[in-house]
């Protein structure tokens, strides 16, 4: 099993659609887990960090399952804007953070 | 703005020559990380740097590829002996503790012809 796996997508969802990726991942004691945005030849950036009891900011919706061993992330009333890829992130064994390859998003008008 | 930092942002080498790639951490961030990332690819983790210290180069080609961080000036990722292969975005990020958030720096595109 990859230590961190993402469904590649892409993704096309129309404008004002809901939508939710999962990220899995193999190490039980991995500790930190965030969200990064990419969008095409740019860096990535953080879009939020992913705390147990879940958290939301705005549109976005973070949560954990320790006991599946997965992330989601959701995205409400989706916006134009939000076409770009989302990377998964977890700190691994010895404190290693690995990058998922990412879900390609794209939102249609 | 005390963001990441990397210079140059386009670097053009041709086989057999060095690159140099700098990166100048966060304000206050003492933790360096090298990715690279090919065309239509993920970032692949290269090397996590300390002041002066090397925590984990398991990324790291074995041959032509080296990374410092001295106690004073950028972090630098080098690679001898450019080859095409090495075309990619070479990207840096910088965080507090290890396992916190990084933060990334623009990025060096490294096209070697």
């Amino acid at each position: 099993r990859k230590e961190v796996e993402q469904d590649p997508g892409p993704f096309n969802v129309p404008e004002g659609a809901t939508v939710a990726f999962n990220c899995t991942y193999s190490n039980s004691a991995s500790q930190s887990f965030f969200w990064y945005r990419q969008d095409c030849r740019k860096e990535p950036k953080l879009l939020m960090s992913v705390y147990s009891s879940g958290n939301e900011d705005g549109r976005f919706t973070a949560q954990l399952n320790r006991a599946s061993q997965y992330i989601s992330l959701l995205i409400r009333d989706s916006k134009l804007s939000d076409s770009a890829t989302y990377l998964c992130v977890v700190n691994s064994r010895d404190d290693k953070i690995i990058f998922g390859k990412g879900t390609r998003l794209h939102i249609l008008p | 703005n005390a963001g990441v930092m990397q210079n140059p942002r386009h670097l053009v080498r041709r086989r057999g020559q060095e690159a140099r790639l700098r990166c100048s951490p966060m304000k206050g961030h003492s933790h360096v990380y090298w990715y690279r990332q090919l065309p239509e690819e993920g970032l692949k983790f290269m090397v996590y740097l300390q002041k002066e210290n090397i925590i984990d180069e398991s990324g790291m080609p074995k041959e032509r590829f080296s990374a410092e961080f001295p106690k004073e000036g950028p972090s630098i990722l080098r690679i001898q002996q450019v080859v095409r292969g090495d075309s990619a975005a070479y990207f840096c990020a910088s965080s507090l503790p290890v396992g916190d958030e990084q933060f990334f720096g623009p990025g060096t595109r490294l096209t070697v012809l």
